[in-house]
């Protein structure tokens, strides 16, 4: 079983759906990130976490730490948001990574 | 402020051979990690240096290894290169404890 476990592993969506990511761990861990690779490779931090709750524009991630769970939203979606979304745990200094959530919109 | 630069962003070695990938983080960031990223494996930490120091080590053979100058700059060697070390390297920069700042990538394939 992967410490971390992101769901689902593939979405699809109309221009304007709510759309929620989740993530599951089961280490300890110091701080929570939600990251986006977009094709071509480069990756992008979108938030770190390690509490509660943090809202970038459309974007809202939230953390329960005795759940071990935290979830990504993106309110009122776009086609731009197409991407890769990974979530990584920092355990002991390192990263763990989840095996990322394809997010496709389509206009 | 300039981002995290990587270079060379592609590069075809063979089997064998070994490869040396460089990385320039942001101005005043001096934690410098490295991460693997295959299809089968996703991604997967390396290492980190700190002060030109490594702080952190992933699961890899002895075969990958990095360092750190006082610039802050960083270089991951690979050794007698495999296959299966084809793959997107990436490095990422942060001041202390703040978030980590990604480059682009190189990409890696053996033949």
């Amino acid at each position: 079983k992967n410490e971390v476990e992101q769901s689902p592993q593939n979405l699809t969506a109309q221009e304007g759906e709510f759309i929620t990511i989740n993530c599951s761990y089961s280490v300890g861990i110091s701080a929570l990130h939600w990251l986006q690779q977009h094709p071509g490779g480069g990756i992008v931090s979108l938030f770190m976490l390690s509490s509660g709750k943090k809202k970038h524009g459309r974007l809202i991630a939230t953390i329960n730490i005795q759940e071990k769970h935290s979830s990504l939203h993106i309110t009122a979606s776009h086609p731009r948001d197409s991407a890769v979304y990974i979530c990584a745990v920092l355990n002991t200094d390192k990263l763990i990574f989840g095996t990322g959530t394809r997010l496709q919109v389509f206009p | 402020k300039a981002g995290v630069t990587q270079t060379p962003r592609y590069l075809i070695k063979t089997r064998g051979q070994q490869v040396t990938l460089s990385c320039s983080p942001i101005s005043g960031h001096r934690s410098v990690s490295w991460y693997q990223q295959t299809p089968g494996q996703g991604l997967q930490f390396l290492f980190e240096y700190f002060s030109e120091t490594q702080r952190n080590k992933g699961n890899f053979p002895g075969r990958f290894s990095g360092r750190q100058f006082s610039n802050s700059r960083s270089e991951m060697n690979v050794s007698t290169l495999e296959l299966g070390d084809s793959a997107l390297y990436l490095c990422a920069s942060r001041r202390s404890t703040d978030t980590q700042y990604f480059g682009p990538g190189t990409r890696l394939t053996v033949l």
